[in-house]
């Protein structure tokens, strides 16, 4: 499987934008990025997903280098509620199979108010 | 609210016995997941059911088994319990089985914590 590379931990000021940055150079050319997110005491939440194109939603923007190497997740303005960690995952590749998310450490992102 | 709901929220047993962790779908979604997560291992994925189909094997055990019933709801079974399956559990659902990311995005249960003593 390809493996995602996240920094441990990331802190941020509330009300400013936080760049989460993600490195998946062994990427296949049919892997989609997702990110995930788990704040305290919940399960993952999904946050978005894309293939080659920056995407937007209402949670948040992805990035995406035009190599597919990298990517990153932009929260445009973050709240004390962003505090969470965040997970970058490739999936849904050759295979097409809905398989399970693979977790990895994740990145621990810290707001200060 | 994701809108996939598990039972019970917290379990308390002990070593060597059997627990049956309980997970319902969102409406209309055919997929169910089950996750484990552990200090030490993380998040990991331990099995999928489709329509009632198993679809994909993680990390689960031999001593764990899953199954998926015709009203969609899903059951996590373990048995033979040690100290080390202590642990939180999620269940996640999606409307698909692969082939549209989607379709395939997953929506996960607020957990049941297990407590082996």
């Amino acid at each position: 499987d390809a493996k995602t590379t996240q920094p441990n931990s990331m802190e941020s000021n509330e009300e400013e934008p936080v760049h989460l940055p993600c490195n998946h150079s062994t990427i296949s050319g049919t892997d989609y990025i997702h990110w995930y997110r788990q704040l305290p005491s919940q399960g993952p939440e999904y946050v978005i997903h894309g293939l080659t194109s920056n995407v937007n939603n209402r949670m948040a923007s992805l990035a995406i280098a035009e190599d597919r190497k990298s990517s990153t997740l932009i929260l445009h303005r973050a709240t004390l509620r962003d505090a969470a960690v965040y997970y970058c995952i490739l999936g849904g590749g050759s295979g097409g199979g809905a398989d399970g998310l693979t977790f990895g450490k994740g990145t621990h992102l810290i707001i200060q108010p | 609210d994701s809108g996939v709901t598990q039972t019970p929220k917290h379990l308390i047993t002990a070593t060597g016995q059997r627990v049956t962790l309980r997970c319902s779908p969102r409406s209309g979604d055919l997929s169910v997941y089950w996750y484990q997560q552990s200090l030490d291992q993380g998040l990991q994925f331990l099995i999928q059911y489709y329509n009632g189909e198993e679809r994909a094997k993680g990390n689960i055990l031999e001593r764990f088994s899953a199954q998926q019933f015709p009203d969609l709801h899903s059951e996590l079974n373990l048995s033979s319990l040690e100290l080390g399956d202590s642990a939180l559990y999620f269940c996640a659902s999606s409307v698909g089985f692969g082939g549209n990311p989607a379709l395939d995005t997953q929506y996960f249960g607020p957990g049941t914590r297990l407590t082996v003593l």
